[in-house]
């Protein structure tokens, strides 16, 4: 089973931040927080990615709160081109295997 | 970010036939590469890992005699469907990390198979 819970689904309004939310309360402590997104038909795209402290790079910002249980991941300027599934993932430590929940379906609307 | 290509990106096949499809690291050496099947409107599922000259290590449910996987360099691994049939058809997703316990995992772009 995927380590994340996200909800299914979003909307945003363009040009608005966009704030997807994730909980990964069973985090040990030295696993990463990953960010991944799919436009349809295509293989997910990287975003971001952290493990205590707050990250921020040219696509997105990542929030982990304090005690690592959850963390946020915020578009400041959300876009049409940004509608699509977004992967909260903690990968697993001693192999790294990746299991993918279900995502957010980000919808950027006009 | 560092780049993964599949290759091809969309193959047709008859019901019986093997498929090949591949997947390389263009400017990382890939210690680990993950096979991952996707079928419509669901979320990624992890097939297996492949470490570089070692056996992958496959999920529970996935055959392993019927669908190969080689990863003989730091740079290419393989997946062959072996006699495909339709309930094969599906987006096949590969990606690739390297050795240092942070690096990140990139994704290829997805290889589509419809098995007639």
């Amino acid at each position: 089973d995927a380590k994340t819970t996200q909800p299914t689904s979003m909307d945003c309004a363009e040009g608005r931040a966009a704030n997807l939310p994730c909980n990964h309360s069973t985090i040990s402590g030295n696993e990463y927080v990953y960010w991944y997104r799919q436009i349809h038909s295509q293989g997910p795209q990287y975003i971001i990615h952290g493990l205590k402290n707050n990250e921020t790079n040219e696509m997105a910002s990542l929030i982990i709160t304090e005690d690592r249980k959850s963390s946020t991941l915020i578009l400041p300027h959300a876009t049409l081109r940004d509608t699509a599934v977004y992967y909260c993932i903690v990968p697993m430590t001693g192999g790294f295997k990746t299991i993918f929940g279900a995502g957010t379906r980000l919808f950027v609307k006009a | 970010g560092a780049v993964v290509s599949q290759h091809p990106s969309r193959v047709i096949c008859k019901s019986g036939t093997s498929v090949k499809i591949e997947c390389r690291s263009l400017d990382f050496q890939a210690t680990t590469m993950f096979w991952y099947r996707q079928f419509p409107k669901q979320s990624l599922m992890l097939m297996a890992t492949s470490n570089e000259g070692s056996k992958a290590t496959y999920e529970q449910g996935v055959e392993k005699d019927k669908f190969l996987i080689n990863h003989a360099s730091l740079t290419l691994s393989t997946l062959t469907v072996t006699s495909a049939h339709p309930e094969d058809s599906s987006f096949y997703i590969c990606s690739a990390r390297g050795a240092r316990g942070a690096d990140t995992q990139y994704f290829g772009p997805g290889t589509r198979l419809t098995v007639l």
